[in-house]
């Protein structure tokens, strides 16, 4: 079980569009699902923490106007990255815990590589 | 501030014995987590500790160390397919998870 799905599992997009990426919990139920980017050589950075049905709690440094976070579902959360730029070229990755602040373990998406051109 | 400390490379045998060390200070404590990640890929969950001492599952073993700060992941018969970084990362006292690194473990044959 823990199983998390991500999608799509790369895209490639124009300056100035938008990409939303899907991230959904397939045999339990998230609470709390988290959104983290990693650069090439870099750690994971988090970028946001979202409870369902409650708006998500950014890091900072991390623009909510421009990366949307939706969590309507115990098994679904979703990130708008809003008029993307080549510097938000990147790999996005989710995970999802089952318990309220992610004090149970997290389980990571098989994540989204973005490329914007 | 809080810091989590691994090496940024390794280099083992095939069939041998690795130890990737952690090192973290943390405000608060509450489970350290090891990940296994391949190359463009997302991590995956390896194991966890929150008491002190040795949780083996396998050919992986973690150790956790709590008044030192410290944990190390032990990989036993190194195999080709362990060639990977590997991620440690603490629960501090608000829950958050913070991240190390990573440690990239390169096996030869």
């Amino acid at each position: 079980g823990a199983v998390v799905s991500q999608h799509p599992s790369w895209v490639i997009c124009k300056s100035g569009t938008s990409v939303k990426i899907e991230c959904r919990s397939l045999d339990f139920q998230a609470t709390t699902m988290f959104w983290y980017r990693q650069f090439p050589k870099q750690s994971l950075m988090l970028m946001a923490t979202s409870n369902e049905g409650s708006k998500a709690t950014y890091e900072q440094g991390v623009e909510k106007d421009k990366f949307l976070i939706n969590h309507a579902s115990l098994t679904l959360s979703t990130l708008t990255v809003t008029s993307a730029h080549p510097e938000d070229s990147s790999f996005y990755i989710c995970s999802a815990s089952r318990s309220l602040a992610g004090s149970d373990t997290q389980y990571f998406g098989p994540g989204t590589r973005l490329t914007v051109l | 501030g809080q810091n989590i400390d691994q090496p940024t490379e390794m280099t083992a045998t095939e069939g041998a014995i690795v130890q990737i060390n952690c090192t973290y200070q943390t405000s608060g404590f509450n489970g350290l987590f090891w990940y296994q990640q391949h190359a463009g890929e997302a991590p995956t969950f390896l194991s966890y500790n929150v008491l002190d001492g040795l949780e083996e599952k396998g050919r992986f073993s973690s150790f956790l160390s709590r008044s030192k700060g410290y944990s190390y992941l032990l990989l036993k018969e190194l195999q080709m397919k362990d060639s990977a970084s590997y991620l440690c990362a603490v629960r501090d006292s608000n829950y958050q998870l913070i991240w190390g690194a990573g440690t990239k473990l390169i096996i030869k044959p």
